[in-house]
């Protein structure tokens, strides 16, 4: 399983666009690449999920380049509820589809 | 609305017990997860199910113990073996391969604090 490495945290203003980058070096052809959001005392949410170029969903967009080593999270317009833990995994998409959680990137919207 | 219920939210045990954490999921997913969170850490994966009365351990599957007799049901127990179970409990279920895009569904999860 590819492990993925990622900022601990970041921080940011209101209004501003987000950009947090994972790496995944050693991602596998059947790897997917998926971002969650997780919340204190909550059950970690799913953001958005993509193979390779670029996916966009109501929430966010995510980035992939041609080599899929890395994948980017965008947030547009954070807001102080963005404040949150932000998680980049990879999953084999095969029969076994497990997920390895690292830290995550803590991000802190700021007024 | 289609989701998983975890019970209850708060959870106190005395030292030697045993305790069993519900989890049920109405999306008709075949896979389910059971995952604990400690402070300040990743999710680490206690078992998984990915179908009817099968289940795997997962990477600190000791001092736990699940069943997986109903789709919709995957309960924890969290026995008297487990050295430090106090935690933050979560579980999960997903798709399986083929159908439609792929993402776990978590629950809110159970507190479960050792007294």
């Amino acid at each position: 399983l590819a492990k993925t490495t990622q900022p601990i945290s970041m921080d940011s203003y209101e209004g501003q666009e987000v950009n947090i980058t994972c790496s995944h070096n050693n991602i596998a052809t059947n790897d997917y690449i998926t971002w969650y959001q997780q919340f204190p005392s909550q059950g970690p949410r799913f953001i958005i999920q993509g193979y390779k170029t670029k996916v966009t969903n109501e929430v966010a967009s995510l980035f992939i380049p041609a080599d899929r080593k890395s994948s980017t999270l965008s947030l547009p317009r954070v807001s102080l509820s963005d404040t949150a833990v932000y998680y980049c995994l990879v999953y084999n998409a095969g029969n076994n589809r497990k997920l390895i959680w690292g830290l995550g990137t803590s991000l802190a919207v700021n007024p | 609305d289609g989701g998983i219920t975890q019970s209850p939210k708060y959870l106190f045990r005395k030292e030697g017990q045993n305790v069993t954490l519900s989890c049920e999921q109405n999306l008709n997913h075949d896979a389910m997860y059971w995952y604990r969170q400690d402070p300040g850490q990743g999710l680490r994966l206690i078992y998984y199910s990915q179908i009817v009365n099968d289940f795997q351990k997962g990477d600190i599957a000791e001092g736990y113990s699940v069943s997986r007799e109903k789709k919709e049901s995957f309960p924890l127990t969290v026995t008297s073996a487990q050295k430090n179970p106090t935690a933050f409990y979560l579980c999960a279920s997903s798709t399986t391969p083929g159908q439609g895009n792929y993402g776990y569904t978590f629950g809110s999860g159970t507190r479960l604090t050792v007294v």
